[in-house]
């Protein structure tokens, strides 16, 4: 069964830009979950997307924004970049039969850089 | 605001040593903690999901144990390899759908 995967594997921006990175999950799964990692600080959970709908959301500004498509493949989207903006964006999905306690399987990540 | 904390952050041991790290997490609104393992230029990989108190789970040479009365995991690697150099990450979910709450990870480098 193919993994998660993620394009494109690495973006460089320019300030007050906007990115769009996509997400396509394991066959089957359902939920797909979307986690920045900046230098220094853990993963930090942005959004999660449950049959086309968003079911939970971090503590980000608006300006990121995320979809999922029919066929469970998801975007996020941000705009108007700023520097603070250049992190390793990861995607996760899951089946989910228990949400919560499914394991969430990792994408290789989104390497965005803003400039 | 949640906050799971690991320690140590970074742990350098030789081939054949075993070791073992710290997850901590809020006790209260328990509902799993999960453990993974991501390696460089890798993805971060699934290692255990712990649901009950006192749960041991164990894979190979790695094994977690879980207290969610006073809020730890330990994560245990016997007779470490080079192979198991990697960043060894805690997730508490406290039941928000699918959200995990990441620690910082603790780094583990082995030598031989």
């Amino acid at each position: 069964k193919a993994g998660v995967t993620q394009t494109p594997r690495y973006l460089i921006k320019t300030r007050g830009q906007q990115v769009t990175l996509s997400c396509s999950p394991i066959s089957g799964h359902r939920s797909v979950s979307w986690y920045q990692q900046t230098p220094g600080q853990g993963l930090q959970f942005l959004f999660e997307y449950f049959s086309e709908t968003q079911r939970n959301k971090g503590n980000f500004p608006g300006r990121f924004s995320g979809r999922q498509f029919s066929n469970s493949r998801s975007e996020m989207n941000v705009s108007t970049l700023e520097l603070g903006d250049s992190a390793l964006y990861l995607c996760a999905s899951s089946l989910p039969e228990l949400p919560g306690t499914d394991t969430q399987y990792f994408g290789p990540g989104t390497r965005l850089t803003v400039l | 605001i949640l906050n799971v904390e690991q320690s140590p952050q970074s742990l350098h041991v030789q081939e054949g040593d075993s070791t073992n790290f710290t997850c901590s997490f809020p006790s209260s609104n328990f509902y799993a903690l999960h453990w993974y393992r991501w390696e460089t230029a890798k993805s971060p990989e699934a290692l255990f999901v712990m649901t009950l108190n006192g749960d041991e789970k164990k894979k190979g040479r790695i094994s977690a144990t879980l207290n969610t009365k006073e809020g730890y995991s330990y994560l245990y690697i016997k007779g470490s390899q080079p192979e198991d150099s990697a960043t060894y990450l805690c997730a508490f979910n406290a039941g928000t759908a699918s959200k995990l709450t990441f620690g910082t990870g603790t780094r583990l480098q082995v030598t031989l």
